[in-house]
């Protein structure tokens, strides 16, 4: 199976802040990497698909990057509607795997 | 308005098995794969598998091997997971989820997603 290690597990970040999510894969999957945002109580949202295309409807702050095993999501300047659990996942081979999850928390 | 929806949080006993189901509206049911994945309270997403709604193939993870079923009814554009022998570590919410692209493989992001099933095991 591929392993999907996030990193930071959590941070701290203030409103306008820019944040920075890494996702590294045990092997390379080929960009075939999605990211997810999610609020407590709620299903995931989809944000990024392919690595770095972005969603309808997704805020343009929002953008990712990466290829081979590692891959980052970015907020540029993080807003109050952004903390939150932010996942990625490989969908490269079965079985599809997420990562561990980054809490995104108010400083 | 493109959407699924799931059947309502269930208590099970021990042992015994449970069925899920998603109901597509909006979309052609049988264009897009179906993918269902997990969440236990305050852990993360764990995928157990997805379903053709077309064909009815399937492709479940290692860990579910023996223990899921997932199946559609084209008519009723419902796809359903039916997971047997539950223990309490089966406790989760879950969620069934749209692939993004029709007629893809298996191998997409999910842009739709249910509202979630919360299930609890518990004797």
């Amino acid at each position: 199976d591929i392993q999907m290690t996030q990193s930071p597990s959590s941070l701290s970040a203030s409103v306008g802040d820019r944040v920075t999510i890494t996702c590294r894969a045990s092997q390379s999957i080929s960009r075939l990497l999605h990211w997810y945002q999610q609020i407590p109580g709620k299903a995931p949202r989809f944000l990024i698909y392919g690595a770095s295309s972005l969603q309808s409807g997704v805020p343009s702050r929002f953008s990712g990057s990466g290829s081979g095993t590692d891959y980052t999501l970015t907020i540029s300047s993080v807003q109050p509607e952004d903390f939150a659990t932010y996942y990625c996942q490989q969908t490269y081979t079965t079985p599809v795997t997420f990562g561990g999850g980054t809490k995104v928390e108010i400083k | 308005q493109v959407q699924l929806v799931q059947s309502g949080a269930v208590v099970k006993k021990p042992g015994a098995s449970v069925k899920v189901s998603c109901k597509a509206f909006g979309y052609t049911f049988t264009g897009y794969f179906i993918h269902w994945v997990r969440q236990a309270p305050g852990q993360g997403l764990e995928w157990m598998g997805w379903i053709n709604p077309n064909s009815g193939a399937t492709n479940y993870a290692q860990n579910f091997q023996g223990s899921v079923t997932m199946t559609r009814d084209t008519s009723r554009s419902t796809a359903y997971m039916d997971l047997g022998g539950l223990t309490p570590d089966d406790t989760a919410v879950y969620y069934c989820a749209r692939e993004r692209t029709r007629s893809s493989s298996g191998n997409d992001a999910c842009d739709i997603w249910g509202q979630g099933t919360m299930v609890t095991v518990s004797s």
